[in-house]
This record gives C-alpha cells, sequence and structure tokens, in this order.
C-alpha cells in the first residue's frame, strides 16, 4: 500500500513568517494533491500536481512537486491568521487504482 | 460552482441499527467514491464507484458496507449494523474522469451511540 507521511503534523507560527510543509510518499504516483480543511469542514481543493518540476501558486501559498525524490512541499509565504486550517497532501492517479491516499495532515495555528 | 451535495449533515443511530447516506454527485461526473476521516485522524479511502459497479473498495469496506446509484442522480452508502467504531465524518466526492482532481462534499457525520 502507498504511504504518504506529512512533517510537521502541528505546525504553530507567528503571522509574517514562511514556513515549508513537506509530504513523502513511498511508491511512484501520477499526480499529487494539497487539499485544506477547516475544523468540521469538507476538503477545499487548492493544488493539483501533475508533473515532476511542477510549481503552482495561490496567494501565499506555492506547492511543488519532486516525483524522483517523491517530495512534494506546500510554502506558507507571510502567514496570516486566516491560514489557520489543517493541509492534507494526497497522492492519486490511475498508477493507484485512482484512489487517493491521504497523508497524516498539518495542524496549522497562525498566531498573531 | 458545481457541487456534491450530501444529505443528512449530522445522523446519530444506535449500534446495530442501519444507516444509509446520502450523496448527490456533480452531474457530468462519472466516478463516484466515499472516504471516511475519523476524528482527529487522516482521510481514509473506502470505495470507488463506476458504470454501476464497484471498482475498488479498501479492507475497511466489508460486508457491512455496501453502495448503490438507485436512479440517475443519488449514490448511497449503507451500513447495515453499525458499530461504535463506525462513528466519523463521511465524505462522498465525485470526478469526471480517473486521476481527475475530486471534488469533494460536505460530509456526513456519523454518531453510533
Amino acid at each position: 500500500e502507498l504511504k504518504v507521511e506529512q512533517n510537521p503534523l502541528f505546525l504553530s507560527m507567528q503571522e509574517g513568517k514562511n514556513y515549508t510543509i513537506y509530504c513523502n510518499y513511498s511508491t511512484t504516483s501520477d499526480r499529487l494533491y494539497w487539499y485544506r480543511q477547516d475544523p468540521g469542514k469538507s476538503l477545499e481543493s487548492l493544488f493539483v500536481l501533475l508533473s515532476n518540476g511542477a510549481v503552482k501558486q495561490e496567494g501565499r501559498l506555492m506547492a511543488s512537486l519532486d516525483t524522483k525524490a517523491r517530495l512534494s512541499t506546500l510554502h506558507i509565504t507571510a502567514a496570516v491568521h486566516d491560514l489557520s486550517a489543517t493541509y492534507f497532501c494526497a497522492v492519486g492517479g490511475l498508477a493507484n487504482g485512482n484512489q487517493f491516499y491521504f497523508g497524516t495532515g498539518t495542524s496549522l495555528t497562525v498566531i498573531p | 460552482e458545481p457541487e456534491v451535495t450530501q444529505t443528512p449533515s449530522h445522523q446519530v443511530t444506535q449500534m446495530g441499527q442501519e444507516v444509509i447516506l446520502r450523496c448527490v454527485p456533480i452531474s457530468n461526473h462519472l466516478y463516484f467514491y466515499w472516504y471516511r476521516q475519523i476524528l482527529g485522524q487522516k482521510v481514509e479511502f473506502l470505495v470507488s464507484f463506476y458504470n454501476n459497479e464497484i471498482s475498488e473498495k479498501s479492507e475497511i469496506f466489508d460486508d457491512q458496507f455496501s453502495v448503490e446509484r438507485p436512479d440517475g442522480s443519488n449514490f448511497t452508502l449503507k451500513i447495515r449494523s453499525t458499530k461504535l467504531e463506525d462513528s466519523a465524518m463521511y465524505f462522498c466526492a465525485s470526478s469526471e474522469y480517473p486521476g481527475s482532481g475530486y471534488t469533494f462534499g460536505s460530509g456526513t457525520r456519523l454518531t453510533v451511540v
């Protein structure tokens, strides 16, 4: 079974600071997804990364994918309180039977 | 923006009872999924469904679980005899084609007492 690990599991950071969340996965995959989840809410799609070297940015969040290292990163720039949430990476695609394997999640708290 | 609709948002049931969770996927999507998330834990795959049959299921999806697409719009998850450990948030998702991004529903919180 494909394993997906995220670190850190918990992240507390001050507003204005930068930080990176890491997502490692165990076997080859077609694509990598990042989701955001607010407490008690559903999963909101943030990024879909489809190829080695892919980089996508939306606001203060930037995601990248290195398929050779089986690593994706989610970089937070100049964090604001509204970014407080749990962030999940998920690995999926045809090579994995079309199901998604989710990481353990990173609970981010941005302190004003 | 099209969305996946789930009902009910919260269901409380007694252990041993049957529950049916309902989902209306996005209309032009052909692939449907159920995932669950036990409180504070990661999201786990249950089952995928395409062309009116299960295409893949996980070890969690045992004989107590079943899925159905009873008409052209609904996609249901039935748990025949609920256990305490079935308490979780259940998410329905749909996708247009294999490997495309999912759209998740808002979830049904199932509490078994």
